[in-house]
């Protein structure tokens, strides 16, 4: 099936520096979503994109719905510790009965270290 | 949690056992989904339901059927369980197309 490459798939930083990661796909999608996920609990949406073009924050997480429609990208500004967690992107397309039937990403482990 | 619910949270069980898995929800939300998720492959959509019984498929169904004869139930049956069905599973819900999908907590199934 279809595939958004995620990257990078971990990264460790200091507690206060940015953080950057990305979702590029093949294929066009009409919504972009990030979700992060702690251990033990399910997926929670951070930040979701309707619009190619678009660019969104959510307090210190920014997004942006690439204007190809196949790619974006998430911020994360002055990271802190409980920014730890795995992050998620993921590609929806539009449909009356599919829902959001949502593609993902592999997820980009992150760690921050005080 | 967005009202979801999922039981149980956790299950062992033998090969060649059914299996069924519950989701409900408070939301009174259209959509539902059933994923996977799996080191290496993120989560992966198995089933969903667009109303009541209105059904489909995912991207990895096979050994998997699902009912949803209310709208706040959504029941993803493992006919005959196979090692490979190991994985924690997510139920997920929407309130339209195109719309923000909220996860519940996950049932972890283990199948020896």
């Amino acid at each position: 099936g279809q595939q958004l490459n995620q990257s990078p798939q971990s990264m460790f930083i200091q507690e206060g520096e940015d953080v950057s990661m990305n979702c590029t796909s093949s294929s066009i999608f009409n919504t972009w979503l990030w979700y992060k996920q702690d251990p033990g609990e399910g997926p929670v949406l951070l930040i979701a994109l309707y619009k190619a073009g678009e660019l969104t924050s959510n307090g210190r997480l920014t997004a942006q719905f690439g204007i190809t429609r196949k790619d974006s990208f998430l911020n994360i500004s002055a990271s802190i510790p409980s920014d730890v967690g795995i992050y998620f992107c993921a590609g929806s397309k539009q449909g009356e009965t599919s829902g959001s039937r949502l593609t993902f990403g592999e997820g980009t482990q992150l760690t921050v270290n005080p | 949690d967005a009202g979801i619910t999922q039981s149980p949270r956790h299950k062992v069980t033998e090969t060649g056992t059914p299996v069924t898995l519950r989701c409900h929800q408070t939301e009174n939300h259209r959509y539902m989904y059933w994923y996977r998720q799996d080191p290496g492959h993120g989560l992966r959509l198995i089933h969903y339901s667009y109303g009541v019984k209105d059904t489909d498929k995912g991207e990895v169904s096979d050994g998997y059927s699902v009912s949803r004869s209310k709208t706040e139930d959504f029941l993803l049956t493992l006919e005959s369980a196979t090692s490979s069905q190991t994985s924690v599973y997510f139920c997920a819900i929407s309130k339209r197309d195109i719309s923000e999908a909220f996860f519940g907590q996950g049932t972890r199934l283990t199948v020896v």
